[in-house]
């Protein structure tokens, strides 16, 4: 079955510090992509990083990386130099089976409460 | 930047109602989702629907909710008689055509309340 573990319930760290979020995913699929959002206090969900399986090329956007394992069967997210701004929950995303008339539905992990603390 | 609107942003019902929440998807996007997220939970898939049909239903979905299009802009996710765990956020979401790598975009989501 489709999983996503995000392992860390919530991470405290001060502004400036270095800090990664854990995800661990589980498929069957050889093709799949997977996905982070983040739900800053105010609630919305705002889409951060798209990867494909088959890309196992790492990602930096800014403070922003991604580090993706296929052998681990992991997708890190780390923040550098974080900043209080950043304090939210970030969520891992599977983008589920493919059926017929659809793209599939995303399988959430529960997430990561990130506090950064001026 | 187009995104996806949802109304009303807090919904509070007495238990046995029936609500409806909306949903404007991004214009140009075609595979339209609700899921919804118990306070303090993760967030759960409900339903997918493309092309004027249910694609994928959860277990969650079950005959208390339905969904329509009903004039090609507005998604519409209606509960037919609210209960008290139906109190969560629910979030419409919305994704172009092409590819599964294409990223599913939220709205705000609306808070029911049921009482």
């Amino acid at each position: 079955a489709q999983k996503v573990t995000q392992a860390q319930t919530e991470i405290s760290v001060v502004e400036k510090e270095d800090v990664t979020l854990d995800c661990v995913y589980e498929t069957r699929d050889t093709t799949y992509y997977l996905f982070w959002y983040k739900q800053p206090p105010s609630g919305e969900l705002v889409f951060l990083i798209r990867r494909n399986s088959f890309d196992e090329q790492n990602e930096i956007s800014g403070r922003y990386s991604w580090n993706f394992q296929k052998s681990t069967s992991s997708f890190n997210f780390t923040i550098t130099a974080s900043q209080v701004v950043d304090s939210a929950v970030y969520f891992c995303a599977l983008r589920d089976v493919f059926y017929g008339g659809s793209q599939g539905n995303l399988i959430f992990g529960k997430g990561t409460k990130l506090s950064v603390k001026p | 930047e187009p995104e996806v609107t949802q109304t009303p942003s807090h919904q509070v019902t007495q238990m046995g109602q029936e609500v409806i929440l909306r949903c404007v998807p991004i214009s140009n996007h075609l595979y339209f989702y609700w899921y919804r997220q118990i306070l303090g939970q993760k967030v759960e898939f409900l339903v997918s629907f493309y092309n004027n049909e249910i694609s994928e239903k959860s277990e969650i979905f079950d005959d208390q909710f339905s969904v329509e299009r009903p004039d090609g802009s507005n998604f519409t996710l209606k509960i037919r008689s609210t209960k008290l765990e139906d109190s969560a956020m629910y979030f419409c979401a919305s994704s172009a055509p092409g590819q599964r790598n294409q990223p599913q975009h939220f709205g705000d989501g609306t808070r029911l309340s049921i009482l």
